[in-house]
């Protein structure tokens, strides 16, 4: 079935590096993709989402890039801060389907060492 | 403060009682989501309302039983839960669109309910 999923479920790096969280998707038919933060004890936070129809977004600190022809979705954070650390996933909705219809990955945890 | 609140933040019941989730969004909204989020496991989506109807129950046990008033507030009434329904319960809201919209649509979650079955 169509899934989504991530490469690596934990990601250690030092505070002031970049980090860069992959997602894999399944359904070439996806017209749209989140990426949201989960800290610990708290509900999920959007960051920044994207349309198929581009291949790079960009917000503060974050960078989502989308290759259509992989089916592969990441999000580069720069210079990590102690406070990213969190469980990020990714999510995507099917072209042509209901507006809700997420499927969400199960996360990668980032650890941000000081 | 993401605009979608939930209470309790944490409830703890017996398998024989009766409890509710509370759920109360101040976006403006026209949808609102149940989400149930398990240890290890991806979201998985409820229920959904839009416009205060129900528009998708998916599979989720009779148990699980949700009321809509308004386009505002959304419950989530228990009952008879079993343990492996201890989970972390997340309301949603966001503007649909409808699908002909292909701008996507955006979900904001609460902070959650944490639940306990014992």
């Amino acid at each position: 079935g169509e899934s989504v999923g991530l490469h690596l479920p934990t990601l250690s790096v030092q505070e002031g590096d970049n980090s860069i969280i992959n997602c894999a998707y399944s359904n070439s038919a996806s017209d749209y993709f989140i990426w949201y933060k989960q800290e610990s004890g708290k509900g999920p936070q959007f960051i920044i989402d994207i349309r198929s129809n581009m291949d790079k977004r960009q917000g503060q600190r974050v960078t989502v890039l989308l290759n259509k022809t992989v089916k592969h979705l990441s999000l580069q954070i720069a210079a990590t801060q102690p406070g990213d650390s969190a469980v990020y996933f990714c999510a995507e909705k099917a072209a042509g389907g209901s507006n809700y219809k997420l499927t969400f990955g199960k996360g990668t945890l980032l650890t941000v060492n000081p | 403060e993401t605009g979608v609140t939930q209470t309790p933040r944490h409830l703890v019941m017996g398998m024989t009682n009766k409890k509710s989730l509370k759920c109360e969004q101040h976006l403006g909204h026209n949808a609102m989501y149940w989400y149930k989020q398990s240890a290890k496991k991806p979201l998985e989506l409820m229920f959904v309302y839009n416009f205060k109807e129900q528009t998708e129950n998916n599979s989720v046990p009779s148990r699980f039983s949700p009321e809509c008033p308004n386009s505002s507030h959304l419950f989530l009434h228990l009952h008879t839960l079993q343990p492996e329904d201890s989970a972390l319960y997340l309301c949603a809201s966001s503007q649909d669109r409808g699908a002909w919209d292909p701008s996507g649509n955006t979900i904001y979650f609460g902070e959650g309910s944490w639940l306990t079955v014992v």
